[in-house]
């Protein structure tokens, strides 16, 4: 088992939508986690980490559903700019970063 | 301006070579990383440093091997026992372990 798993999309939303991505984990003491996004041929960046009590950053709300061990991004109001791939990644224990394969997010006019 | 430079941008390897990439941060990161990305696949650990003088492989190590021999600098060389090199290259720090990963723009590398 993979883990970090994604649903790979791609999700293809009109301006304006409301998309949520999902993403679980396999080990369950795990920490940290975090919301990347990463565009076409470019590096990843972060979006926001993922706290237990859910954060809001703007349009972006992460959850944390630790009995679950899923994590979700919701993107409110989508505009084109919020086209990309998304990466849940999740701290392995040790000093190591798991990452998903990424949800590919296409945003149309 | 603090960050994390990689070079070059793009990388072609002969057969039998040996070629080394670049990375470097001046954001004071103890914990520097190198990943490789495959397409349709999730970012893969190399090797890993938590402190000068120090680092761990990751899970694909075969064929790389790095130094950290400043703070600053954590080069990856790809070796000819690398069959299968043609990837994207990323290096990373943050400021220890598990802590927030921050990334360099990449390295493309190219089997000639």
């Amino acid at each position: 088992r993979k883990e970090v798993e994604q649903d790979p999309g791609p999700f293809n939303v009109p301006e304006g939508a409301t998309v949520a991505f999902n993403c679980t984990y396999s080990n369950s003491a795990s920490q940290s986690f975090f919301w990347y996004r990463q565009d076409c041929r470019k590096e990843p960046k972060l979006l926001m980490s993922v706290y237990s009590s859910g954060n809001e950053d703007g349009r972006f709300t992460a959850q944390l559903n630790r009995a679950s061990q899923y994590i979700s991004l919701l993107i409110r109001d989508s505009k084109l700019s919020d086209s990309a791939t998304y990466l849940c990644v999740v701290n392995g224990g040790a000093n190591n970063l798991f990452f998903g394969t990424g949800t590919r997010l296409t945003v149309i006019p | 301006d603090g960050g994390i430079t990689q070079s070059p941008k793009y990388l072609f390897r002969k057969e039998g070579q040996n070629v080394t990439l670049s990375c470097e941060q001046n954001l004071n990161h103890d914990a520097m990383y190198w990943y490789r990305q495959d397409p349709g696949q999730g970012l893969r650990l190399i090797y890993y440093s938590q402190i000068v003088n120090d680092f761990q492989k990751g899970d694909i190590a075969e064929g790389y091997s790095v130094s950290r021999e400043k703070k600053e600098s954590f080069p990856l060389t790809v070796t000819s026992a690398q069959k299968n090199p043609t990837a994207f290259y990323l290096c990373a720090s943050s400021r220890q372990g598990r802590e927030t990963q921050y990334f360099g723009p990449g390295t493309r590398l190219l089997v000639l």
